[in-house]
């Protein structure tokens, strides 16, 4: 079983819509989770992190987090073309701080 | 920009050759990790170095190793090079060591072994 798992996509969503992407995590103890976009032939960029169940907004970007269910989200609201790009879920787990494990990515296709 | 660099960008080996890699971080940030991106996956984590000392380990076999210096440049080396280490190699820099602690990665070296 992976211990971060994301849907691969392609995601194929119409500008100005919301993408939704999913995250699930198999370590109960994580405690900070973080979404990178990475454009094809770049490194990720750091978007946003979270520590505390709920919601945090960052512009146009949402994250949300429930650790019970051991998953966590990202919504991007306001969809552009520029978003078009993979979307990595980063775990920290329980005993390895820092040590991130990722998921393998979800590809989001912005039409216009 | 992250203030993150690596270099070279782009290299060629071939199979049984020794490669290093190198990474400067940002100023200030002790801690320096290692991932392996293979082509459609997501970054795999190699090691960790704080301070210039290992500070843990992912899966992979010890000709996989690193160094840390006091300048914030960092190495990675990968002896007896096999056709699978073709992949994405970035380096990502924090301050510390704290489980919140952002990392910010660098541009990466594009290896291939052929």
């Amino acid at each position: 079983q992976k211990e971060v798992e994301q849907n691969s996509g392609p995601l194929s969503v119409p500008e100005g819509a919301i993408a939704s992407l999913n995250c699930t995590y198999s370590d109960r103890g994580s405690q900070s989770f973080f979404w990178y976009r990475q454009y094809s032939g770049k490194s990720p960029e750091l978007i946003m992190f979270i520590y505390s169940n709920g919601d945090k907004e960052d512009g146009r970007f949402t994250a949300q987090l429930n650790k019970a269910s051991q998953y966590v989200s990202l919504l991007i609201r306001d969809s552009q073309p520029s978003d078009s790009a993979t979307y990595l879920c980063a775990v920290s787990p329980t005993d390895s701080w820092g040590k991130l494990q990722f998921g393998a990515g979800t590809q989001v296709v912005v039409t216009p | 920009e992250t203030g993150v660099t690596q270099s070279p960008t782009h290299l060629i080996k071939t199979r049984g050759q020794q490669v290093t890699l190198r990474c400067s971080s940002q100023s200030g940030h002790n801690t320096v990790s290692w991932y392996q991106q293979a082509l459609g996956q997501g970054p795999q984590f190699i090691f960790q170095y704080y301070r210039e000392e290992e500070n843990g380990r992912g899966n992979f076999p010890p000709r996989f190793s690193g160094l840390q210096f006091p300048n914030y440049s960092s190495e990675l080396n990968v002896n007896a090079l096999e056709l699978d280490d073709s992949a994405l190699y970035l380096c990502a820099s924090s301050l510390g060591l704290q489980s919140d602690e952002t990392q910010y990665f660098g541009p990466g070296t594009r290896l291939l072994v052929l």
